[in-house]
């Protein structure tokens, strides 16, 4: 059974850009996480979808946002990139929201330049 | 809300000694737990969970950890390690159920294993 993918797998952006990053789950799994991983904040909860809805929110601002399509593939969108977003983003699927483990993808190495 | 304290960013050891990587949890909630391993330039692993049962769990490549309640830990341990265990070890926690809280994890700032020989 195939793995978490998420593409692309680097990034390079420049300040004020927008980008998007793309996640397709395990099949058959239908909650998508986001999570950013820096070296000065760690691991950070961007939101999640289950079923096409957002389930839950992290503490980011809005240009950071998020969508789920109904074959439970998801996307982050970052609008007006600043540097400090340079980052790992992590997509993490799970079989259903709550009471399971979540499986990470290889993440998006996104650098603001 | 929750936190997770990861009490040693790094661990060093020599092959074939025992580890003990400490993580303590606080919420006001039940929880989940979870550790998850990460190589350089790579996702996270999961290694081991505890979701409801016995209070030790255990991996296929020989790590496990205990749920202490009443001290609210889960320590991952490993009886003899080896070199190829060097990589970051991550504690992590969710909401237990009833809470409504979904996936969200909570994740320790991390500790690095370096197993040397």
């Amino acid at each position: 059974k195939a793995g978490v993918t998420q593409t692309p797998r680097y990034l390079i952006k420049t300040r004020g850009q927008q980008v998007t990053l793309s996640c397709s789950p395990i099949s058959g799994h239908r909650s998508v996480s986001w999570y950013q991983q820096t070296p000065g904040q760690g691991l950070q909860f961007l939101f999640e979808y289950f079923s096409e809805t957002q389930r839950n929110k992290g503490n980011f601002p809005g240009r950071f946002s998020g969508r789920q399509f109904s074959n439970s593939r998801s996307e982050m969108n970052v609008s007006t990139l600043e540097l400090g977003d340079s980052a790992l983003y992590l997509c993490a699927s799970s079989a259903r929201t709550g009471g399971t483990e979540a499986f990470f993808g290889q993440g998006t190495r996104l650098t603001v330049v | 809300a929750q936190s997770v304290t990861q009490l040693d960013s790094q661990v060093p050891v020599f092959e074939e000694a025992p580890v003990e990587l400490r993580c303590n949890y606080s919420s006001s909630v039940s929880v989940y737990l979870f550790w998850y391993v990460q190589y350089p330039n790579q996702g996270l692993q999961l290694l081991l969970k505890y979701l409801s049962g016995s209070t030790l769990v255990e991996s296929i490549n020989g790590f496990e950890a205990e749920f202490n309640k009443s001290q609210t830990s889960f320590h991952l341990r490993k009886p003899s390690v080896h070199i190829s265990d060097t990589a970051e070890y991550f504690c992590a926690v969710s909401e237990g159920p009833l809470t409504g809280g979904g996936n969200k994890l909570t994740f320790g700032t991390g500790t690095q294993l370096k197993v040397e020989l």
